[in-house]
């Protein structure tokens, strides 16, 4: 099955620099890469998300990249803010309502 | 207003008993998921089902169980079997277009702790 690695596990960051989490995944059947946020003690949301037809995708301070070939995907921030801290997990699935394979997270931290 | 909810927010459990958490949507999602949360653990597929009276086990699904009897409603039920139920427990649903899957939607979760 699939297996979806993470990393780093923790990030601190000063607030207007930018932050890079990398996820690596297994199944090369896998064409569907959503990046999640969860504040603490809340639900998981939606921040981006990229298909396996797609290099690359920003929406507004949020980019994620994705390489097919290494198996590996990216989420980058860019001039951080202090609501960006967060605990971020990177995700995979195939095809067909199959279920979303989750990172361990990596916590980060906006120091202002 | 459409959504995925979960009750109740916390639950209690002494040793030994049988609880049932609760899940239903609105968004008339085929797809239903329950995933265990743990510290460092990140979220951990119990079960899922594609569709109404269908279910497949995830990857920890030793002393859980689970029903579909209606799209709307997955309810997980946490029994004596299962030797370390203290976790934060996320039900999730998603549907299906010509693109392949979409994003998963979370209930906001339901703190569970043995006593």
């Amino acid at each position: 099955g699939e297996n979806v690695e993470q990393h780093p596990s923790t990030l601190s960051v000063q607030e207007g620099d930018s932050a890079v989490i990398k996820c690596t995944y297994s199944d090369s059947a896998s064409n569907y890469f959503p990046w999640y946020k969860q504040e603490l003690g809340k639900r998981p949301q939606l921040i981006i998300d990229i298909r396996s037809n797609v290099g690359e995708k920003k929406d507004q301070r949020i980019a994620v990249t994705l390489n097919k070939t290494a198996k590996h995907f990216s989420l980058h921030i860019t001039e951080t803010q202090p609501e960006d801290s967060a605990v971020y997990f990177c995700a995979a699935s195939r095809s067909g309502n199959t279920p979303l394979v989750f990172g361990k997270g990596t916590r980060l931290s906006v120091i202002a | 207003d459409g959504g995925i909810t979960q009750s109740p927010k916390y639950l209690f459990r002494k040793e030994g008993q049988n609880v049932t958490l609760s899940c239903e949507q609105n968004l008339n999602h085929d797809a239903m998921y329950w995933y265990r949360q743990d510290p460092g653990q990140g979220l951990r597929l119990i079960y899922y089902s594609q569709i109404v009276n269908d279910f497949q086990k995830g990857d920890i699904a030793e002393g859980y169980s689970v029903s579909r009897e209606k799209k709307e409603s997955f309810p997980l039920t946490v029994t004596s079997a299962q030797k370390n139920p203290t976790a934060f427990y996320l039900c999730a649903s998603s549907t299906r277009t010509g693109q392949g899957n979409t994003e998963a939607f979370f209930g906001q979760g339901t703190r569970l702790t043995v006593v």
